[in-house]
């Protein structure tokens, strides 16, 4: 059952466009994430957030910044697009504390395309 | 930072066979080890998870966690063509840390 939802499911734009995706999770929350997904399947922690902290992965350009509404809300901006852009971006969210059971409760993604 | 190495890349097994996935990783004091289940045109899903030195057996799924050797394993018995996916080992350096995933096995199973 569906509990983490993107939109687009897909978004082809060219490069240097500013682009915007959406993620809501009706789980209750406290912390959710973006991922990034290449072309060999591997996932790269963009960042984590919740209404206290955010955590950046110092590797992410910073044309991509997370804006969030709530706790139950994030969304992912990319200022200016390049080409390495073209992924799957995947979005989660999870309790927050030190629970070894917290999981990740993923989205159907957004597969991004840039030209 | 915790690397997570998988492996195979990929495994196509016949209908009823046993599918055994490996994932080694770099930190013997790692908290947690998570296997998620990913089809094509989905976000990954939580399968089964180890804490604890040994195994763990859900259904058709067993998981094998050896810290010493900085391995586990994920065996699936009688696979089913609906277990096709891409298997994602997961790492936990902490209780409050982030996970760290593998690249993936790609398994295909042939009815």
């Amino acid at each position: 059952e569906t509990a983490v939802f993107q939109t687009p499911n897909y978004h082809v734009t060219q490069v240097g466009n500013e682009v915007s995706f959406n993620c809501k999770q009706t789980l209750g929350h406290d912390t959710m994430y973006w991922y990034k997904q290449d072309s060999k399947k591997l996932l790269k922690i963009m960042f984590s957030y919740n209404n206290k902290q955010l955590i950046v992965n110092e590797t992410v350009p910073r044309r991509f910044s997370p804006q969030s509404s709530d706790k139950a809300h994030l969304n992912l901006r990319i200022k200016s697009v390049e080409p390495e852009d073209s992924a799957v971006y995947l979005c989660a969210s999870s309790r927050t504390g030190g629970a070894l059971q917290n999981t990740l409760y993923f989205g159907a993604g957004t597969r991004l395309s840039v030209l | 930072q915790e690397k997570v190495q998988q492996s195979p890349e990929s495994l196509i097994v016949p209908e009823g066979a046993m599918s055994s996935l490996n994932c080694t990783f770099s930190n013997s004091a790692s908290q947690s080890i998570w296997w998620y289940q990913q089809h094509p045109g989905k976000g990954p899903e939580a399968l089964i998870s180890i804490f604890s030195n040994g195994n763990k057996k859900e259904g058709r799924l067993t998981v094998y966690l050896n810290r010493a050797s900085l391995h586990v394993s994920l065996h699936i018995r009688d696979s089913q063509p609906s277990d096709s996916a891409v298997y994602l080992c997961a790492v936990r350096g902490s209780a409050l840390g982030r996970l760290h995933f593998g690249a993936g096995t790609q398994l295909i199973v042939i009815p």
